[in-house]
């Protein structure tokens, strides 16, 4: 099964702050990777669907790059809203697998 | 805009079972495969299964194989999830997520709000 590696687990930033988070696949998983946005208690928000095409209605500071097995997530310029935590899915395999998560707080 | 919603939180005893629904509004229901994912406390998200909302096949994670059974009713646009033999590592907030396959691969663009299955004696 492809594993998720996703880092940092915490990062703390301020607003205005550019914010970058990594994953890595254990494999290969061409550009099969999306990015979502997570508040508590709320539905997951998809940001970026292979591994760089934004979402509908997403603010143009997100961003995605990479392919094989390193994909990052880029936030240009970290607003008030953006305080939240972020995973990621691979989607190459059917047995989807996620990462653990980053939780971004205010520093 | 696409709307999933879950059903409400569920306590259950060890061994029991638990049917949670999702309901879906706002495109057409049979042109996206409905998914199910897990969270368990201090876990990572966890695939459970898929249904196809066109013609019923479904795909399960081989760890809850056997346990897990996906169901759809095309005439209220809801998809269920029955967990059988609960146990105190079942315990999670349970998501369905609408599928999207137009570029190529499958990946969750829309999602219900979770629901919190607790399982306790």
């Amino acid at each position: 099964d492809i594993q998720m590696t996703q880092s940092p687990s915490t990062l703390s930033a301020s607003v205005g702050d550019r914010v970058t988070i990594t994953c890595r696949a254990s494999q290969s998983i061409g550009r099969w990777l999306a990015w979502y946005q997570q508040k508590p208690g709320k539905a997951p928000k998809l940001l970026i669907y292979k591994a760089s095409s934004s979402g509908s209605g997403v603010p143009s500071r997100f961003s995605g790059s990479g392919s094989g097995t390193d994909f990052t997530l880029s936030i240009s310029s970290l607003q008030p809203d953006d305080f939240a935590t972020y995973f990621c899915l691979q989607y190459y395999s059917y047995s989807w697998a996620f990462g653990h998560g980053t939780k971004v707080e205010i520093k | 805009q696409a709307q999933l919603v879950n059903s409400g939180g569920e306590v259950k005893k060890p061994g029991a079972s638990v049917k949670v629904s999702c309901k879906a509004s706002g495109y057409n229901f049979r042109d996206y495969g409905i998914a199910w994912v897990r969270l368990g406390p201090g876990q990572g998200l966890e695939w459970v299964g898929w249904i196809s909302t066109y013609n019923g096949n479904t795909k399960y994670s081989q760890s809850l194989q056997g346990r897990v059974t996906l169901t759809m009713d095309t005439s209220t646009s809801t998809a269920y999830m029955e967990l059988r033999s609960l146990r105190s590592d079942d315990t999670a907030t349970y998501y369905c997520a609408r599928e999207d396959c137009s570029s190529g691969s499958c990946y969750p663009d829309y999602w219900g709000q979770g629901t919190l299955v607790t399982v306790s004696s």
